[in-house]
């Protein structure tokens, strides 16, 4: 059975604190992404990567930075949590680069930052 | 950016009933998708719609794309309580798996 496994369901931060999550894959996928989930607003892509040390901006990466040492990994940091991070944030998966393949996510990491 | 707008954002509705969730946009897609996601869970893709005026069904769910490819649609046939969950479109503008998601409709079926 494919997975997308995030590493923390829940988290509870400090401002100012420097957060990881982490995102592993088995599947072997080239590409990985990192989505921050709120009410009435969707999925919005923060960054993405298509291979190994290789990283792209999505539409709201202010804030956040990321890092792919390894094929099945794919981490999000956030260097200073703030209040506004306060979120769910859902990692996903996928093989193909062309034509739009299936999006395989994770379980997804709420984040709470006081 | 392009945007998707779903409508309506909540929906509750008794067993039984029939219902359609709207995705619309300014942009032309090459491809559409449709996940659903239940609580607790990450998005698990529906179905993928890749032709202007394509419909096609997944049991009691028809999906179609518009002719014009901006616009799709979800139809749900006597709906269960199994199908509660938050619907999201996603499309693809031809950057490559960079997706757009809609903003999604919370749909909650009761007995």
């Amino acid at each position: 059975d494919v997975k997308v496994t995030q590493s923390s369901r829940y988290l509870v931060k400090r401002t100012g604190e420097k957060v990881f999550l982490e995102c592993v894959q088995d599947m072997d996928h080239e590409n990985m992404f990192w989505y921050r989930q709120d009410p009435g607003l969707g999925l919005r892509l923060i960054y993405f990567s298509y291979d190994v040390k290789m990283k792209e901006k999505g539409d709201i990466p202010e804030g956040y930075s990321v890092s792919r040492e390894k094929k099945e990994r794919f981490s999000l940091i956030l260097e200073s949590a703030s209040t506004n991070q306060t979120s769910m944030y859902l990692c996903a998966s996928t093989r193909s680069r062309g034509l739009a393949g299936e999006l395989f996510f994770g379980e997804g990491s709420r984040l709470t930052v006081l | 950016t392009q945007l998707l707008e779903q409508s309506p954002q909540f929906l509750s509705i008794q067993e039984g009933e029939n219902l359609t969730v709207y995705c619309n946009s300014s942009s032309v897609f090459s491809s559409l998708q449709w996940y659903r996601q239940e609580p607790g869970e990450g998005p698990v893709l529906l179905v993928t719609v890749v032709t202007g005026g394509e419909v096609k069904k997944l049991k009691r769910l028809t999906f179609q794309f518009g002719d014009a490819r901006k616009d799709s649609s979800l139809h749900i046939t006597a709906a269960q309580p199994g199908d509660t969950g938050l619907y999201l479109c996603a499309g693809d503008a031809g950057g490559g798996n960079k997706l757009t998601f809609g903003t999604g409709t919370q749909l909650k079926v009761e007995l």
